[in-house]
């Protein structure tokens, strides 16, 4: 059984679409993190939310808008992107914001035609 | 400058071959943390082990084992008796003090052969 799971694990949009990415984590953490992978590029941290608080924002487009309604949950609100912003999201959490060990989900790829 | 470099971007190994992933780092902090993750092709990354820079100890995790020295800024991930489920890309990552974020390095593919 996975600790955080994510859905949906691919998703192929349009341009003009908007989307969303949901991240659940089963381990009673209080930090989540999305990052963003893309082929040939080191792990880039988006955002970070601490009981539900966003407390870092790593200078990502307005076209990503991060949602953290509870502790457990996590979403990331897609619109009008572009074709650079196809990779693998990945969401990760930990027990606290400065606790040594983040858990990652599989990750959802994204592919934006 | 990066923080993190791993400097073998694919390795080949035989199945029950010991192997060790490079993995240096560059900080100014006497406190941080570095960490090692797998990631299949599924995607998932899977956490492995984690080396305090306070711990006088290396890590070690089951097959899985952190060569740690601190004077020389490196992390080699040890990985004995290989396994071909070990096929993966693998992650270096390091966390300053006071730093919310992981920086992750860019990887190295490990490829096992039977």
């Amino acid at each position: 059984e996975t600790g955080v799971t994510q859905t949906p694990r691919h998703l192929v949009m349009g341009m003009t679409n908007k989307k969303s990415l949901k991240c659940e984590q089963h381990l009673g953490h209080n930090a989540m993190y999305w990052y963003k992978q893309s082929a040939k590029k080191p792990l880039e941290l988006m955002f970070v939310y601490s009981l539900e608080e966003r407390v870092e924002n790593n200078s990502v487009p307005s076209r990503f808008s991060p949602e953290c309604p509870n502790s457990s949950h996590l979403f990331l609100h897609l619109h009008t992107l572009q074709p650079e912003d196809s990779a693998l999201y990945l969401c990760a959490s930990s027990r606290e914001i400065l606790a040594d060990t983040q858990y990652f989900g599989p990750g959802t790829r994204l592919t934006v035609l | 400058a990066q923080k993190i470099t791993q400097t073998q971007p694919g390795m080949f190994v035989q199945e029950k071959e010991a192997v060790t992933l490079d993995c240096t780092y560059d900080t100014s902090d006497q406190s941080y943390g570095l960490f090692w993750y797998k990631q299949p092709s599924s995607g998932e990354m899977i956490f492995l082990i984690y080396q305090g820079s306070y711990d006088e100890q290396n890590a070690t995790e089951g097959r899985y084992s952190l060569n740690f020295q601190k004077a020389r800024k490196s992390a080699n991930l040890v990985i004995s008796a290989s396994q071909l489920g070990d096929s993966a890309m693998y992650f270096c990552a390091m966390r300053e003090e006071g730093a919310q974020k992981l920086v992750f390095g860019q990887g190295t593919r490990l490829t096992i052969n039977p």
